[in-house]
């Protein structure tokens, strides 16, 4: 089945810093790759998605970047802000109908004063 | 809009009890997911629905049954709960077309001692 490896598990940077996330899949006709952010006692919450046709998308601080050779894709946050402390997950679709999504585990991102 | 609700938002159970889980949306989604979510492990797909009448089976299945009598309900039913069942369950919905973004429910926190 798809496997989505998420990395790193935990982040932690100072307040204005760049933070990057990175994930890698297994299904190289995967073609949709969101980004969610969690935060405690909270449900996902999208921030961004990418499709497998175009290689970088950015909305204000937030950018994800996706390279289909190598099957990985990352997120990009600059400028970083406390209120971007949260879960954030990675997922991508996987073949097979339903258009499901597989998640990363998830990276555990702090942003300290 | 409501959005996507589930009930109840935290149950106990004792193991070998049974418990239905509901997720209800309005906005006229024809796709509907129920997930779990444990600490280090993301969100893994137990069961899904592509319109009412229909279920299929996700990455961990086992345990667990679905219904989707109704297009805006997907009940997931636990018949003989277990300590492995303890965990927080999210539904989701989208709409069958496109790349779009699936929409998650508060959540429910279950225990099974």
């Amino acid at each position: 089945g798809e496997n989505v490896e998420q990395h790193p598990s935990t982040l932690s940077v100072q307040e204005g810093d760049s933070a990057v996330i990175k994930c890698t899949y297994s299904d190289s006709a995967s073609n949709y790759f969101p980004w969610y952010k969690q935060e405690l006692g909270k449900r996902p919450q999208l921030i961004i998605d990418i499709r497998s046709n175009v290689g970088e998308k950015k909305d204000q601080r937030i950018a994800v970047t996706l390279n289909k050779t190598a099957k990985h894709f990352s997120l990009h946050i600059t400028e970083t802000q406390p209120e971007d402390s949260a879960v954030y997950f990675c997922a991508a679709t996987f073949t097979g109908g339903g258009n499901k999504l597989t998640f990363g585990t998830g990276t555990q991102l702090k942003v300290e004063l | 809009n409501a959005g996507v609700t589930q009930t109840p938002k935290f149950r106990v159970l004792k193991t070998g009890q049974s418990m239905t889980l509901l997720c209800a949306q309005d906005m006229n989604h024809e796709y509907m997911y129920w997930y779990r979510q444990d600490p280090g492990m993301g969100l893994r797909l137990i069961h899904y629905s592509v319109g009412e009448g229909t279920t299929a089976k996700g990455e961990v299945p086992d345990g667990y049954n679905v219904s989707r009598l109704k297009k805006q309900n997907f009940l997931l039913g636990l018949e003989s709960a277990a300590p492995s069942q303890t965990s927080v369950y999210f539904c989701a919905s989208r709409w069958t077309s496109g790349y779009n973004e699936q929409f998650f429910g508060p959540g429910t926190r279950l225990t099974v001692l």
